[in-house]
């Protein structure tokens, strides 16, 4: 089956620092890639969705010089999470979509724990 | 845009016991999905299922398209079913494969 990666799975850092999160598509290629927030006991919040060779597309509110997107090749997405501060810790998951447009089914990363002090 | 609801939000069940999750959905979509996301987090797809029934051994999924709903049967439950399951479509109108999600159904399952 499908498997999509995200390393690292849980990462603390310093109020201040950047933070760069791996999501990669193991057996097979995406062209797309979403990444996802989540706050303890909530559902999944879509932050943006990652194109292979453009630029990422950000939802409403999710500021883009905050968060970079960065879609480097076909099976490898990379979120980085710039001057970090407590507010930005959460669960950040991706996702990779198999199958034709609006009919595909997505697989997602383990997520990636992130804690800012 | 689309509102999706799921019940219920929380539920408690005994191992060995059977249970019905409800998603609504307010408009048409091109695409549903179940997926179950486990105490550590890890999403996993159960189903992709815009409309019929599917079943994948003791899970699963009716979805009458027609009367915006979709349900999620769970037979002889296992403490391994505990976690919470999600629903989630993507609009007919919309022009993207973004998935619109509910807010899920709690379940934890008792030895």
């Amino acid at each position: 089956g499908a498997v999509v990666s995200q390393h690292p799975s849980w990462v603390i850092c310093k109020s201040g620092t950047s933070v760069k999160i791996e999501c990669r598509s193991l057996d097979f290629q995406a062209t797309t890639m979403f990444w996802y927030r989540q706050f303890p006991k909530q559902s999944l919040m879509l932050m943006a969705t990652s194109n292979e060779g453009s630029k990422a597309t950000y939802e409403q509110g999710v500021e883009k010089d905050k968060f970079l997107i960065n879609h480097a090749s076909l099976t490898l997405s990379t979120l980085t999470v710039t001057s970090a501060h407590p507010e930005d810790s959460s669960f950040y998951i991706c996702s990779a979509p198999i199958g034709t447009w609006v009919s595909d089914t997505q697989y997602f990363g383990p997520g990636t724990r992130l804690t800012v002090l | 845009g689309i509102q999706v609801e799921q019940s219920p939000p929380d539920l408690i069940l005994q191992e060995g016991a059977n249970s019905t999750l409800r998603c609504n959905f307010s408009d048409s979509v091109n695409n549903l999905q179940w997926f179950h996301q486990n105490p550590w987090g890890q999403l996993i797809n159960l189903f992709y299922i815009p409309s019929g029934t599917k079943q994948n051994g003791r899970l699963s999924a009716t979805t009458v398209a027609t009367e915006r709903y979709s349900l999620l049967y769970i037979s002889s439950s296992q403490t391994t079913d505990s976690g919470v399951y999600f629903c989630a479509v993507v609009p007919r109108a919309g022009n993207n494969r973004k998935l619109i999600w509910g807010l899920g159904t709690s379940l934890a399952v008792n030895p």
